[in-house]
């Protein structure tokens, strides 16, 4: 059981190069989520998705796209890089919750460690 | 607007020095608190939810405590393997999301 996986691990890109990070998960989650983490900052949310064809904005979605075209995939976009997006990305997923109760803890992956020149 | 603080922002221990952790947050309707663990280039792990003000969670060393106002990550006799970014998180009524705090950085030396 892999959980969530995220690819690639590290990457290099310039200014204004676009690229697009791949999130999988197997645990059939319906909702999925992706982070920055930068150093003082703490986890902030780009983008997430409560399920297949959804998507929805975060606190900082600026500059980055998403797509759930498959339940299991959720893939974040960069068109034009900038180097204010040199950060560590995260992807989570989780069951969503019942009535009043909160949704299920997020399951993360290992990040994604972009630099941007 | 959903915040969470914690407290201290690093903290050093010896092994078997119990201490407590603080994560003070503000929260239009909490569905769920929720305690992580991070580890140096991995992502965070799941330790504890809490929903409501009084109810507590344990877990070996760790115990997880909750007020209207904030939580305590208290842990006992702490040992070196311990040592992590505890990250706290807050659902609030508009669901779907979590706001994560700036996490607590601890370093338990033998």
């Amino acid at each position: 059981n892999a959980g969530v996986t995220q690819t690639p691990k590290f990457r290099v890109l310039k200014t204004g190069q676009s690229m697009t990070l791949l999130c999988a998960q197997d645990m059939n989650h319906e909702y999925m989520y992706w982070y920055r983490q930068d150093p003082g900052m703490g986890l902030r949310l780009i983008h997430y998705s409560v399920g297949e064809g959804t998507t929805a904005k975060g606190e900082v979605p600026d500059g980055y796209n998403v797509s759930r075209l498959k339940k299991q995939n959720f893939l974040l976009g960069l068109e034009s890089a900038a180097p204010s997006q040199t950060s560590v990305y995260f992807c989570a997923s989780s069951y969503p919750g019942q009535g009043s109760y909160s949704n299920q803890p997020q399951h993360f992956g290992d990040g994604t460690r972009l630099s941007i020149l | 607007e959903d915040q969470v603080t914690q407290s201290p922002e690093a903290l050093r221990l010896q092994e078997g020095e119990s201490s407590s952790l603080n994560c003070s947050y503000t929260v239009s309707g909490l569905r769920g608190l929720f305690w992580y663990r991070q580890d140096p280039g991995k992502g965070p792990e799941f330790l504890f939810t809490l929903y409501s003000a009084g109810e507590e969670k344990e877990k070996e060393r760790l115990k997880a405590t909750l007020t209207k106002k904030e939580s305590f990550l208290h842990i006992t006799a702490p040992k070196p393997e311990d040592s992590a970014t505890y990250l706290c998180a807050v659902e609030g009524a508009s669901g779907s999301r979590l706001t994560f705090g700036e996490g607590t950085q601890l370093t338990v030396n033998p």
